[in-house]
This record gives structure tokens, C-alpha cells and sequence, in this order.
């Protein structure tokens, strides 16, 4: 099984930081991995696919990058809706593998 | 709007069966892969299984094969979860969830989830 290790694990921020989330497979999985958001009592939300895609509707300070081993979710101005969690996910073979989490908090 | 209704969310003993099912509006369900994912405060997220459009292509995650069988009827646009040999470990939300677009890889997206159901295994 691909594993996918998210870091940190929590991230204290202020408003307008700009932040950067990495998730790192255990393999290559090209460049199939997305990211999603999740907010306390929510649903997660689909953000980023094939690694750099942005979902339809999801700002534009969102960005992704990376493929192989190493992938980057960055928030260029991190705004007050934006405090919540976030999980990657490959996609490149079964099982479907989530990475732990990364709680982004108010510093 | 894509609408995804779970229900079925029951309290089951160890050993014992529950069946899940999700509702499907809003889009053309006969031509989406579905899945089951589940989510506990402990563990974060888990990728259950995987149907595909026409009901093939399943797969199961290693910690439910060989107990939960994906299923799905499209003359209901329903998409269903049997759990067996239930265990404490299985204790999660677990959400119906929608692939984002026909074709692998993008089947394995998620663009839209259901509220989620509730399925607690305990003696």
C-alpha cells in the first residue's frame, strides 16, 4: 500500500501568512494525488486534483505542486475561512490512501 | 444540486451486520463510480471501496475485505454498503461519496459527499 505522510501535523497561522502543507508517498505516484479541506462539522472539500488542478470554485490562492514522492498544498494569503484541515489523497493505484492530516490553526 | 442521502447508521454488536445506503439525486447516477469512505477522530480518513458506473471494477480497502461487499442498483440511484463481522475498529462515520468525473483516475476524486451515517460496533 502507498503511504502518505502529511507534515506538520499542525500549523498555528495568522490571517495573510502565506502556508505551505507537504504530503510525501511512500512511492512514486506521478502526479495523482489531490487535496482536500475539511472544517469542524463539515464534509471534506475536493480543493486540488492531479496534484496542481484547481476544483472549479476553490480561490485562486490555493495552489499545488510536486509529483513522484514529494507534493506541496500552499495558501498564499491565508484568510479566516481558510483555518480548517487538510488531507491528501493518491490516487494512483488501490487502496486509496488518505495522508493524517494537517490542522491549520489561529496563532 | 448533486444530492447524497446515507442512511442505515445503526449501533451493532461485535460480530454482528449492518447495511448502509446512499441516495442519489441531482446528477446522472448510472454514469459515476461511487465509494465509501470512513472518518474517526482517531484515524482521519479511510477509503472504503470502489464500484464503478456499470457496477464493476470493485475494490475493497484490506481492512474490509472479505467482510463489506459494495453494491449498487442504478434503476434506484442507490449506491449500498453491506458490513459483516463487524469490529470495534469499524466504529467510524461513513460517508457515500461521488467520483468526480467518469473516467479513472478521476473516479477516484471525490468532488461531492454525503453528510455521512454513523455506525457504532460495541457489546
Amino acid at each position: 500500500d502507498i503511504q502518505l505522510t502529511q507534515s506538520p501535523s499542525f500549523l498555528s497561522a495568522s490571517v495573510g501568512d502565506r502556508v505551505t502543507i507537504t504530503c510525501r508517498a511512500s512511492q512514486g505516484i506521478s502526479s495523482y494525488l489531490a487535496w482536500y479541506q475539511q472544517k469542524p462539522g463539515e464534509v471534506p472539500k475536493l480543493l486540488i486534483y492531479a496534484a496542481s488542478t484547481l476544483e472549479s470554485g476553490v480561490p485562486s490562492r490555493f495552489s499545488g505542486s510536486g509529483s513522484g514522492t514529494e507534493f506541496t498544498l500552499t495558501v498564499s494569503s491565508l484568510q479566516p475561512e481558510d483555518f480548517a484541515t487538510y488531507y491528501c489523497q493518491q490516487v494512483n493505484g488501490f487502496p486509496l490512501t488518505f495522508g493524517g492530516g494537517t490542522k491549520v490553526e489561529v496563532k | 444540486d448533486v444530492q447524497l442521502v446515507e442512511s442505515g447508521e445503526g449501533l451493532a454488536q461485535p460480530g454482528g451486520s449492518l447495511r448502509l445506503s446512499c441516495a442519489a439525486s441531482g446528477f446522472t447516477f448510472s454514469s459515476y463510480a461511487m465509494s465509501w469512505v470512513r472518518q474517526t477522530p482517531g484515524k482521519g480518513l479511510e477509503w472504503v471501496s470502489i464500484i464503478g458506473s456499470d457496477g464493476g471494477g470493485i475494490q475493497y480497502a484490506d481492512s474490509v475485505k472479505g467482510r463489506f461487499t459494495i453494491s449498487r442498483d442504478n434503476s434506484k440511484n442507490s449506491l449500498y454498503l453491506q458490513l459483516t463481522n463487524l469490529s470495534a475498529e469499524d466504529t467510524a462515520l461513513y460517508y457515500c461519496v461521488k467520483g468526480r468525473l467518469p473516467k479513472p483516475p478521476e473516479t477516484r476524486h471525490f468532488d461531492y459527499w454525503g453528510q455521512g451515517t454513523p455506525v457504532t460496533v460495541s457489546s
